[in-house]
């Protein structure tokens, strides 16, 4: 049992150029989610999926895109990076048991844009 | 979605008991109160979560009055590997019908000292 994994785990990328950071849980859960953390800073919810094939913005979605094809995959996409964009980027999934509601993290992608 | 408000930074030393206090003013009948912690280049975990009253784990105890308003985490002999930021979450349950969208916040830094 991985729980949330994601990669790369470290991108450099000139600006302009665009790439795809890819989040996969094994926890069958239904809700996924992608935020950003500048240095300093707390998490921002970019996009958050509640299930399979429906995705929401979050509070700084501009500049992105995400796809929920699978239930166990979330996708986030950067079309054209700039260097607003550097910063670690996380990935959670949401399940719930008998007594709590949690959310899951990945390790997180540190994105460098030049 | 109820904001939370919290401090930004505090100071303990080791052995000491913390208690991080959290305001959410309008948090809505469905609300759960839930704690995260988050060390350096990680993604946040879990603490605790509640909500009414007291709540208890091997971890933390959360605190929460009558009225919901706010919520105090408190940890208990806090070691230097308690030194972290932690983030106060307001937001429904999964699975409820209502909002999946979770927002942090700031979080609060605590410093643990010899």
């Amino acid at each position: 049992n991985a729980g949330v994994t994601q990669t790369p785990k470290f991108q450099v990328l000139k600006t302009g150029q665009s790439m795809t950071l890819q989040c996969a849980q094994d926890m069958n859960h239904n809700s996924m989610y992608w935020y950003r953390q500048d240095p300093g800073m707390g998490l921002r919810l970019i996009y958050y999926s509640a299930s399979e094939g429906t995705t929401d913005k979050g509070e700084v979605p501009d500049g992105y895109n995400v796809s929920r094809l699978k239930k166990q995959n979330f996708l986030l996409g950067l079309e054209s990076a700039a260097p607003s964009q550097t910063s670690v980027y996380f990935c959670a999934s949401r399940g719930t048991s008998l007594s709590t509601d949690t959310q899951y993290f990945g390790p997180g992608t540190r994105l460098t844009v030049l | 979605l109820a904001k939370t408000t919290q401090p930004i930074s505090m100071d303990s030393y080791e052995g000491q008991e913390v208690n991080i206090t959290c305001s959410h003013n309008n948090i809505a009948t469905n609300d759960y109160i839930t704690w995260y912690q988050q060390f350096p280049s990680q993604g946040p975990r879990f603490i605790i979560q509640g909500y009414k009253t007291k709540v208890t784990n091997e971890v933390a105890s959360l605190f929460i009055p009558a009225d919901r308003k706010s919520s105090t985490l408190s940890l208990p002999r806090v070691s230097l590997s308690d030194t972290a930021v932690y983030y106060c979450l307001v937001g429904e349950r999964s699975g409820s019908g209502g909002y999946n969208k979770l927002i942090f916040g700031a979080g609060t830094r605590l410093a643990v000292h010899p």
